[in-house]
């Protein structure tokens, strides 16, 4: 079975700094991989995915992940945050049928 | 609207009453997906269906029941309300099932069991 871990429920950075959202997986074969963005009292929305045409992946909004097998990883990145990212991201792994999510880490930007 | 909307978008129930979650989607997609999203464990999947009359449990299904007796709607029911099921429940769709197939979500529904 396959799951997926989301190192940190909280990340806060300042406008303009670096972004950097943790994921790991746990998968027996290689996986299909996806970043979600929840708005506030919003639903989820497909950042980007892996699947496996490459191993970085670029996304909306200039977010970008990369796949890295030895590492089991997918963390997401951007280089320059801006206020309007602030929001929630989900991490989500499917292998077979299902979809599984990770906890969610929240992003807080400051001015 | 083209899209996936969910309704009501918040709800307040009293323990025991029974409480139906509305989803509707307009693109035709064969599966719709309801989950719910509880601090700490992102989105658990409730029960799923392939297509009209076709559905399937989930990871969390007790105390849910769903039917889809048309393409495009999707309610979700709570037969007995528990405090337990005091959540935001979302409504999602996709062509396929798993593999690399995006799932699009609804906005969600905020439901408390008092």
């Amino acid at each position: 079975a396959q799951s997926v871990t989301q190192l940190g429920s909280h990340v806060s950075v300042s406008e303009g700094a670096l972004v950097l959202l943790r994921c790991n997986y746990s998968s027996s074969v290689p996986p299909y991989l996806f970043w979600y963005v929840q708005y506030p009292n919003q639903g989820l929305q497909l950042l980007l995915k892996y699947t496996s045409a490459a191993t970085l992946v670029k996304g909306i909004n200039g977010f970008e992940a990369e796949f890295k097998k030895s590492e089991t990883s997918f963390h997401l990145t951007k280089p320059s945050a801006h206020m309007s990212d602030a929001a929630e991201y989900f991490c989500a792994v499917t292998e077979g049928d299902d979809m599984r999510f990770g906890a969610g880490t929240r992003l807080t930007v400051k001015p | 609207d083209a899209g996936i909307t969910q309704s009501p978008r918040y709800k307040i129930t009293e323990t025991g009453r029974q409480v139906t979650l509305m989803c509707h989607q307009t693109w035709s997609h064969s599966y719709m997906f309801w989950y719910r999203q509880d601090l700490g464990h992102g989105l658990r999947l409730i029960y799923y269906s392939a297509a009209a009359d076709i559905t399937d449990k989930g990871e969390v299904p007790d105390g849910y029941v769903v039917s889809r007796s048309k393409t495009e709607n999707f309610p979700l029911t709570l037969e007995s309300a528990t405090r337990s099921q005091t959540s935001v429940y979302f409504c999602a769709s996709s062509v396929e099932r798993g593999a690399a197939d995006t799932q699009y979500f609804g906005p969600g529904t905020r439901l408390t069991v008092l």
